[in-house]
């Protein structure tokens, strides 16, 4: 079955901790993609990567980091510097962009801050 | 920068109405607007990807048109079922190669 997975489904973090967050593809897609979304507000790009080893800032990158060490491989570490981090995130891929083409998503990953 | 809004954010409708979510856009310079489905605590569906090109894209009830020129999508729902209850996202893709999303209408239809 292609697709892309995200685990945990929901996650508890405690003050000051980081959390790593998981998304994995098996659709061969170049391009992999971490969002947030918030209550009332449209997603909002944290990190892209377009390639292995290669990654670029979204608008809402501070607090987050990112690695890319295999093609279906695209972790999304929250770290204690985000202030805000309680949101649900959402990892998409997509071949070289999303030119011509959707973007595939995941089902998502919820972080409660307690 | 680009801005998406989407009109009205939220609605209810009876099952087997017909019915028009509206999506605005301010930078016209768009390679491609989409059509995403959500349902609630799940990841995003494509629904229907328009090119910049094109007019509109229809899939079974489902037809999406597109003004670039007026900044303007619709998404126009036939005889609408419980079923079709989510939230409908429209996204832009533009020249600055990233996705911009609206904030989503919240759809209900009922039974």
């Amino acid at each position: 079955d292609g697709g892309i997975t995200q685990s945990p489904k929901y996650l508890f973090r405690k003050e000051g901790q980081n959390v790593t967050l998981s998304c994995e593809q098996n659709l061969n897609h170049d391009a992999m993609y971490w969002y947030r979304q918030d209550p009332g507000q449209g997603l909002r790009l944290i990190y892209y990567s377009q390639i292995v080893n290669d990654f670029q800032k979204g608008d809402i990158a501070e607090g987050y980091s990112v690695s890319r060490e295999k093609k279906e491989s695209f972790p999304l570490t929250v770290t204690s510097a985000q202030k805000n981090p309680t949101a649900f995130y959402l990892c998409a891929s997509s071949w070289e962009g999303a030119r011509t083409d959707t973007q595939y998503f995941g089902p998502g990953t919820r972080l409660t801050v307690l | 920068k680009q801005e998406v809004t989407q009109i009205p954010a939220a609605l209810s409708v009876p099952e087997g109405e017909n019915l028009v979510l509206n999506c605005s856009f301010t930078d016209s310079a768009i390679y491609n607007l989409q059509w995403f489905r959500q349902d609630p605590g799940k990841g995003l569906t494509s629904l229907l990807l328009i090119q910049s090109s094109q007019r509109e894209q229809t899939s079974g009830r489902l037809n999406a048109s597109l003004d670039k020129s007026s900044g303007r999508s619709t998404l126009y729902i036939a005889a609408s079922q419980p079923g079709d209850s989510a939230t409908y996202l429209c996204v832009t893709f533009g020249y600055g190669n990233k996705l911009v999303f609206g904030a989503g209408t919240i759809l209900r239809v009922k039974s």
